[in-house]
């Protein structure tokens, strides 16, 4: 079966500092991967979404940016986090040529 | 802009009503249909899918689609308290460019059930 990890679960980090988090996929090959953020009191707002190693397609022009560097990697970054970047970030998998969406555990940013 | 549109809620019903939920949303090509449920603090997990039009029923859950008029909408029957969450309905839009597609979600409902 398919699993999915997102690292770290929490996570506290000043203004400007940079920012990294990780999802990986077990139990699939090739499978579509997206990055959501979820504020405070608002929907799932889609940020990153990727067919494939190298391959990424942006929904919101920001101060982030994400990479796939391996099949089932997803890696989400930033260089100087916003006050406006705190928030619930959720990793998102599908299989290829299947609709429906599975959401990793999350991880919940609070930049300070 | 593509939407998917739901009533923030709080809905609240007495356990053991039956709680429904609604959402509308406004690309005509859309074919797929998602149901979640998101526990406070917690990710969201799937519910149900549906793809044709009518009534799904999976337990306690009714999906119902109408794609002439655009909406779907999830029935619980004999709510429970542990079913109070916020439910988010999400709608599989055509990409652009063609061959593949973006999920997209409403706000999502909340939904309190009360003893």
């Amino acid at each position: 079966s398919q699993t999915i990890h997102q690292w770290p679960a929490t996570l506290v980090q000043p203004v400007g500092s940079p920012l990294s988090l990780e999802c990986t996929v077990e139990g699939t090959s090739n499978p579509n991967l997206y990055w959501y953020r979820q504020a405070a009191g608002r929907g799932l707002q889609l940020l990153f979404y990727s067919v494939g190693i190298g391959q990424i397609s942006s929904e919101v022009p920001q101060n982030l940016s994400a990479s796939r560097p391996q099949d089932r990697q997803f890696i989400l970054s930033s260089k100087k986090l916003l006050l406006s970047d705190s928030g619930f970030y959720l990793c998102a998998w599908r299989i290829r040529g299947e609709d429906t969406q599975y959401f990793g555990p999350g991880t919940r940013l609070t930049v300070l | 802009q593509k939407e998917v549109e739901q009533n923030s809620g709080p809905l609240s019903v007495p356990e053991g009503a039956i709680a429904s939920l609604n959402c509308t949303y406004s690309d005509r090509g859309s074919q797929s249909f998602f149901w979640y449920r998101q526990y406070s603090g917690k990710s969201p997990e799937l519910i149900m899918s549906i793809y044709s039009n009518g009534d799904k029923e999976d337990g306690r859950f009714t999906a119902q689609l109408n794609k002439a008029s655009q909406y779907v909408s999830l029935l619980i029957r004999d709510s429970q308290p542990s079913d109070s969450a916020t439910y988010l309905c999400a709608v599989n839009l055509p990409e652009p460019s063609g061959g593949s597609y973006i999920p997209t979600f409403g706000r999502g409902t909340s939904l309190i059930v009360h003893p």
